[in-house]
């Protein structure tokens, strides 16, 4: 693909419930983050990739929040009981290792809503 | 803790006119990015500065970046409407062995006819 998709573009859920939103990186692009968007905390880091390294959670708000990503392509972010306070944009990015992760480059992003 | 000020969050301006945003970050850092998002839309790359002096042009818009100051600026040359965005600013250091960024809180910039 060109760039970076996400699905579902759109959630909407009930307080509760577990959703789980996902990332198809640029192909051959080693280096996967997941970022939040929401209106009170702005953006922020939440999880990084880089091949077959442990991942990078230092951002990770709470242990509800996981995620991983299977063979080293599309990633997965698992919200467990949702809040409210997890309504946000949830963005996902790739960068490059033979770019020396000079770039990143964003998805469109999955908006989620908690009921 | 890594930390990023941008100023002003609003800016509100008449087209023709130049304007100057800022960007200071708080401690060591190889990498700056700008970034613009339209409303409801994800984050579209515009620069990315990494050395002392950098300096990049594209259109009507220049960056710079002062390392010994930690400061970036994003210029706007003679504004039209098409530029009414939000731009962000955003730091990493490779040498933290992760490439996450911090971003400032975003600069929502309206360009007035």
């Amino acid at each position: 693909g060109a760039g970076v998709s996400q699905s579902p573009s759109n959630k909407v859920t009930e307080k509760g419930k577990d959703v789980e939103l996902r990332c198809d990186p640029i192909s051959g692009h080693t280096a996967l983050y997941w970022y939040r968007q929401s209106l009170g905390q702005g953006l922020e880091f939440l999880i990084y990739f880089q091949g077959n390294s442990a991942p990078d959670k230092s951002g990770l708000p709470s242990d509800r929040f996981s995620a991983e990503r299977t063979g080293g392509s599309v990633s997965t972010l698992t919200i467990q009981r949702t809040q409210q306070e997890d309504s946000a944009v949830y963005l996902c990015a790739s960068s490059s290792r033979r770019e020396g992760h000079r770039e990143q480059f964003f998805g469109p992003g999955t908006r989620l809503t908690v009921l | 803790e890594l930390k990023v000020e941008q100023n002003p969050l609003f800016l509100s301006m008449q087209e023709g006119k130049n304007y100057t945003i800022y960007c200071n970050y708080s401690t060591t850092s190889d990498r700056l990015y700008w970034y613009r998002q339209d409303p409801g839309k994800s984050l579209e790359s515009l620069f990315v500065l990494l050395s002392n002096g950098a300096v990049k042009q594209e259109g009507r818009l220049m960056a710079s970046l002062d390392t010994k100051a930690r400061l970036s600026t994003l210029h706007i040359t003679a504004a039209v409407h098409d530029l009414s965005a939000t731009y962000f600013c955003a730091v990493s250091y490779s040498g933290a062995g992760s490439y996450q960024l911090t971003f400032g809180k975003g600069t929502k910039l309206s360009v007035i006819p």
